[in-house]
């Protein structure tokens, strides 16, 4: 089975540049989560969907950060306009509805780099 | 608010001995879950367990074992007879019951382990 798919795997861009990054997620699959990670501040949520809607969007930096998910099996984190402060490795994970006892799916993460 | 904790930031080990990697947490649930993950050199997490909050009993998985004491709030995750594979960044998280599966990470302990 495939996992969770992310793309683009590198993201080199220049400061002001719009980013998209992309999403995957494990067929059947009903919550998907985005993830920053950094050194200073490790693993964050910036968002996180249940059925295709925004459930929490509270880690979200600012209002240059926006995510969508128009299906089940795509969901696309959008920075625009991009800061060298964003660079970070950006990650996607899924799991199936639950209390809160589902594990988390992985993919293997998008570094994104702004100049 | 829910926080975890891992105090150690970096532990090196020479292969064939124990480590563990400590993790203490913070909530005002009753009803929690608390995870391991790995994340290996490639950069993608990876799960290794679960426990609820209502399951102190510990778990050994091959050389992996977890010591969950709630009355100290900890979840410590142990090696036995360390290996070179296990080099690696390992994050503890936390979920509570009525957040989805929506997990708040620890800082990570990155470990190597030397041959």
């Amino acid at each position: 089975d495939a996992g969770v798919i992310q793309s683009p795997r590198h993201e080199v861009t220049e400061m002001g540049q719009e980013v998209t990054l992309r999403c995957k997620p494990i067929s059947g699959h009903n919550s998907l989560f985005w993830y920053r990670q950094t050194m200073m501040r490790g693993l964050e949520l910036l968002i996180y969907f249940n059925n295709n809607v925004p459930i929490d969007d509270s880690g979200m930096p600012e209002d240059r950060f926006s995510a969508k998910m128009p299906n089940a099996s795509f969901s696309t984190l959008k920075i625009q306009p991009s800061e060298p402060r964003d660079s970070a490795v950006y990650f996607c994970a899924s799991s199936l509805s639950g209390g809160g006892n589902e594990k988390l799916f992985f993919g293997s993460g998008t570094q994104l780099s702004v100049l | 608010a829910q926080k975890v904790t891992q105090a150690q930031t970096e532990i090196s080990v020479v292969e064939k001995e124990d480590v563990t990697l400590d993790c203490v947490y913070e909530t005002r649930d009753t009803t929690y879950y608390l995870f391991w993950y790995k994340q290996p050199p490639s950069g993608e997490l990876v799960f290794l367990i679960r426990r609820n909050s209502f399951d102190e009993q510990n778990e050994i998985s091959g050389r992996y074992s977890w010591n969950f004491q709630k009355s100290t709030s900890s979840f410590n995750f142990t090696i036995t007879a360390s290996q070179v594979v296990d080099s690696a960044v390992y994050f503890c998280a936390l979920s509570h019951n009525n957040a989805g599966n929506m997990l708040t990470f620890g800082g990570g302990t990155r470990l190597m382990v030397k041959p």
